[in-house]
């Protein structure tokens, strides 16, 4: 049990462009789903938090506007990365935290690269 | 500020027991988690701490101490598919795991 996916697995996209991330907890409703940011070989970053029906709690310095987090569901939350830049370039991973538990199950995460 | 002091590298041999300590600074605590995370892959749950003293699942043990800002992971009977990253990270009021340390690269020798 405790299955959280995430698509794309890897994606590449041009400079300027906007890409969604999707996270979706298979088995397990979900009420708190956080978003990561992990540079190779370095710790994760927490980007922000994201709970059903409410507005995402982003963490300090992460920009609201060019990180977009919908939570529209109990078991699936989306990152749209905007106007994407080089930079941005990262490996993005998801967890989501069932509704009776304080445990966070990790997707595989999202490989982006911004040409 | 927030900062985990970790170990980067350890290494160790096959059947070995190593320890992995961590040490936080942060304002608010509300447990410490321990990850691992084989490269290319996503971190997965090994043990949580709230309150002092050792956790014990398995191969794996956690430790904390709160007065002392300090735990420690301990893995027993190493084995080789046990190479990968490890990292703590401090819990904040709602579950999140707020702050992850730098991760500490474990290689298990045969």
């Amino acid at each position: 049990g405790a299955v959280v996916s995430q698509h794309p697995s890897r994606v590449i996209c041009k400079s300027g462009t906007s890409v969604k991330i999707e996270c979706r907890s298979l088995d397990f409703q979900a009420t708190t789903m956080f978003w990561y940011r992990q540079f190779p070989k370095k710790s994760l970053m927490l980007m922000a938090t994201s709970n059903e029906g409410s507005k995402a709690t982003y963490e300090q310095g992460v920009e609201k506007d060019k990180f977009l987090i919908n939570h529209a569901s109990l078991t699936l939350s989306t990152l749209t990365v905007t106007s994407a830049h080089p930079e941005d370039s990262s490996f993005y991973i998801c967890s989501a935290r069932p509704q009776s538990s304080y445990e966070q199950y990790f997707g595989p995460g999202t490989r982006l690269t911004v040409t | 500020g927030q900062s985990l002091e970790q170990p980067s590298e350890v290494t160790a041999v096959e059947g070995a027991i190593v320890q992995i300590n961590c040490t936080y600074q942060t304002s608010g605590f509300y447990g410490l988690s321990w990850y691992q995370q084989h490269d290319g892959g996503a971190p997965t749950f090994l043990s949580y701490n709230a309150l002092d003293g050792l956790e014990e699942t398995g191969r794996f043990s956690s430790f904390l101490s709160r007065s002392d800002s300090y735990g420690y992971l301990l893995l027993q009977e190493l084995q080789m598919k046990d190479s990968a990253s490890y990292f703590c990270a401090v819990r904040g009021p709602y579950g999140q795991n707020f702050v992850f340390g730098p991760g500490t690269r474990l290689s298990v020798l045969p």
